[in-house]
């Protein structure tokens, strides 16, 4: 079944730019009606999307973090990625990746990747 | 669009109902899913579009509403149903999550 596995670095420096990878596996990113997308999660707190991308490249940010966010999509190796620069500590949070399923009827995320926790600190 | 949830937290024993409120802060139609977290582990989705369960998830789980006002119910609640749930809302972006509920044992 389908798969999705965050990889990256656990500590980013201030100021710094975070980057992660979510690999899907067991599926095609290229599906129709999917978009994928990147939610955080800050220690002991609630969830926040980030923002979302569909396999044409087409994306949709969480304006709170627009001016720092990128996500893109590499069809041929069946990943996405999350680049959010200038991070400060309170960017420190486990990240997950997700699955959308987008027909603007039943939209969901379905399934979403073991997470990965990142830490902002010099 | 802002998300409350109540209760904030909910003390509740084993075959117990829960009902969960979920309330947005403008109309969202149908357009809102719940999740079930557990400690340490990704959110699982429970319900989409308001009140279709997810393939897999036990019946005790139901939602309804529309608009505005929505609830997660828990027929009877199983020990592996202790955990924090989530609505969130997929009418527009940003999408946006409510602050969630933990459901702990009595």
């Amino acid at each position: 079944q389908l798969q999705l596995q965050e990889s990256g670095p656990g500590l980013v420096k201030p100021s710094e730019t975070l980057s992660l990878t979510c690999t899907v596996s067991g599926g095609s990113i290229s599906s129709s009606s999917y978009y994928w997308g990147w939610i955080r999660q800050p220690p002991g707190k609630g969830l926040e999307w980030i923002g979302s991308i569909y396999y044409s490249g087409s994306t949709y940010y969480n304006p709170s973090l627009k001016s720092r966010v990128t996500i893109s999509v590499d069809t041929s190796k069946n990943q996405f990625s999350l680049k959010l620069s200038s991070v400060t500590a309170a960017d420190t949070a486990v990240y997950y990746c997700a699955r959308m399923y987008g027909d603007y009827v039943n939209d969901a995320f379905d399934i979403w990747g073991q997470g990965t926790m990142v830490t902002v600190s010099s | 669009i802002q998300l409350t949830q109540s209760p904030s937290f909910l003390s509740a024993s084993v075959g117990d109902r829960v009902t969960i409120t979920c309330r947005a802060s403008q109309g969202i139609s149908s357009y809102l899913a719940w999740y079930q977290q557990k400690p340490g582990k990704a959110p699982k989705l429970l319900i989409y579009a308001a009140s279709t369960l997810q393939s897999g998830v036990p019946s005790r789980f139901s939602g309804s509403g529309s608009g505005t006002e929505f609830t997660l119910t828990i027929s009877s609640l199983q020990p592996e149903d202790f955990a924090t749930y989530y609505c969130q809302q997929l009418n527009s972006y940003p999408f946006t999550f409510g602050p969630g509920t933990k459901v702990d044992i009595k």
